[in-house]
């Protein structure tokens, strides 16, 4: 099992431009995250999907937006990449939403807006 | 203040030492989670626990609900140990409040 998978790796963007960051899980997982994480900072919460259909806000969802594809795939979209958005992009999955929950990492995608 | 402090924030030993890092936090919580951040970046869940003691491994975690305090401890480290351990509670929406982390290295 290849656990969360993220594309691409690293990604270079001018200011305005759009892209849409992949997440996808063979853990048959319910449960998927997007969150982001600054220099020197920890991570914050952009969106989750608590099950295949839902989508809900987490801290920090300005300027973007997610679609939960099916139960494997989980996408973040940035319309218009502004230099704030320069950052590490993790998805995650758990079984289940919650704080019960063990969470599992993608590798990351690194984010550059110019 | 901070939610969530950890101590310290570095950390280098020699190979084969006890290693304890300790984790205060000041938020109500029902569940905290270690977890494990490689150099190259990669984000691993060590722990999730609400309530005792929980051993995987080399690594055994604790917690004191009523003090508000978790302590992580690593026996016989090793140079592949070397990271940044992050303790982070779980509020009811799902945020992980992260604290600042402890960089670990460890010396062959």
């Amino acid at each position: 099992n290849a656990g969360v998978t993220q594309t691409p790796k690293f990604q270079v963007l001018k200011t305005g431009q759009s892209m849409t960051l992949q997440c996808a899980q063979d853990m048959n997982h319910n449960s998927m995250y997007w969150y982001r994480q600054d220099p020197g900072m920890g991570l914050r919460l952009i969106y989750y999907s608590a099950s295949e259909g839902t989508t809900d806000k987490g801290e920090v969802p300005n300027g973007y937006n997610v679609s939960r594809l099916n139960k494997r795939e989980f996408s973040l979209r940035l319309e218009s990449a502004a230099p704030s958005q320069t950052s590490v992009y993790f998805c995650a999955s758990s079984e289940m939403a919650g704080e019960w929950n063990e969470q599992f990492f993608g590798p990351g995608t690194r984010l550059t807006v110019l | 203040k901070n939610e969530v402090e950890q101590s310290p924030q570095n950390l280098t030993a020699q190979e084969g030492e006890f290693i304890t890092i300790n984790c205060s936090y000041s938020v109500g919580i029902s569940a905290l989670h270690w977890l494990q951040q490689h150099p190259g970046g990669g984000i691993v869940s060590l722990f999730m626990l609400s309530s005792g003691k929980k051993k995987h491994g080399r690594l055994i975690a604790t917690i004191n609900i009523q003090e508000k305090h978790s302590s992580l401890h690593i026996t016989a480290s090793h140079p592949r140990d070397s990271a940044v351990y992050i303790c982070a509670p779980m509020d009811s929406n799902y945020q992980l409040i992260w604290g600042a982390g402890t960089k670990l290295i460890i010396k062959p």
